[in-house]
């Protein structure tokens, strides 16, 4: 089965910096990926996806994705983070067969003013 | 366009009783997603239809959850009897059809609580 890994379950940077969330899968096929956003007591927000077409993937928000076949990578980047980017964030994986999304375990990203 | 609706926004129980939540698709979207999400972790998918049918339901505890989707349009998820390791929000989705690049949907979910 297909799995994502989402290194560091909190990150905290400052307002203006850069924001990166890191998102490992693991696939012996191309896969479908997507970054997910989820606000306190709200369902998940699509930010962006890869459907194999371009590598560099860009979404809402101003919040930009590269997927790096040789590193199995699909890490969210921001040049600038606004302090309403704080919330949790989720990478997610489709199967190959059928359309279950598998989600890694968040990262809840901190924004400090 | 409405969003997926869903209801109870909160629930609490106790353990051993039943309970049930409501789920209210996108218009025209044909396929609706149940999840499970426990503290700190992603979703897990529960279950998934195809209009009125069961796509993947491998993930179910079949001995206290079923689900159903009446018409192929809403949809109830029920637990009974409850047990304290329920304790989760559970997230409806929804999405036009099943392709593999078809965004899902997500409802606000219910928290549920198991006392």
């Amino acid at each position: 089965a297909q799995s994502v890994t989402q290194l560091g379950s909190h990150v905290s940077v400052s307002e203006g910096a850069l924001v990166l969330l890191r998102c490992n899968y693991s696939s012996s096929v191309p896969p479908y990926l997507f970054w997910y956003v989820q606000y306190p007591n709200q369902g998940l927000q699509l930010l962006l996806k890869y459907t194999s077409a371009a590598t560099l993937v860009k979404g809402i928000n101003g919040f930009e994705a590269e997927f790096k076949k040789s590193e199995t990578s699909f890490h969210l980047t921001k040049p600038s983070a606004h302090m309403s980017d704080a919330a949790e964030y989720f990478c997610a994986v489709r199967e190959t067969s059928g359309s279950r999304l598998t989600f890694g375990e968040g990262t809840q990203l901190t924004v400090n003013p | 366009e409405a969003g997926v609706a869903q209801s109870p926004r909160y629930k609490i129980i106790e353990k051993r009783q039943s309970v049930a939540f409501w789920c209210n698709p996108i218009s025209g979207h044909a396929t609706l997603y149940w999840y499970q999400q426990i503290l700190g972790q992603g979703p897990k998918l529960l279950i998934q239809f195809q209009n009125n049918g069961v796509v993947d339901d491998s993930q179910l505890p079949k001995d206290r959850f079923s689900a159903e989707r009446l018409k192929g349009v809403d949809s109830t998820l029920k637990i009974q009897p409850a047990k304290l390791e329920d304790s989760a929000v559970y997230l409806c989705a929804s999405s036009l059809e099943a392709g593999r690049n078809q965004p899902q949907h997500f409802g606000d979910g219910t928290r549920l609580s198991i006392l």
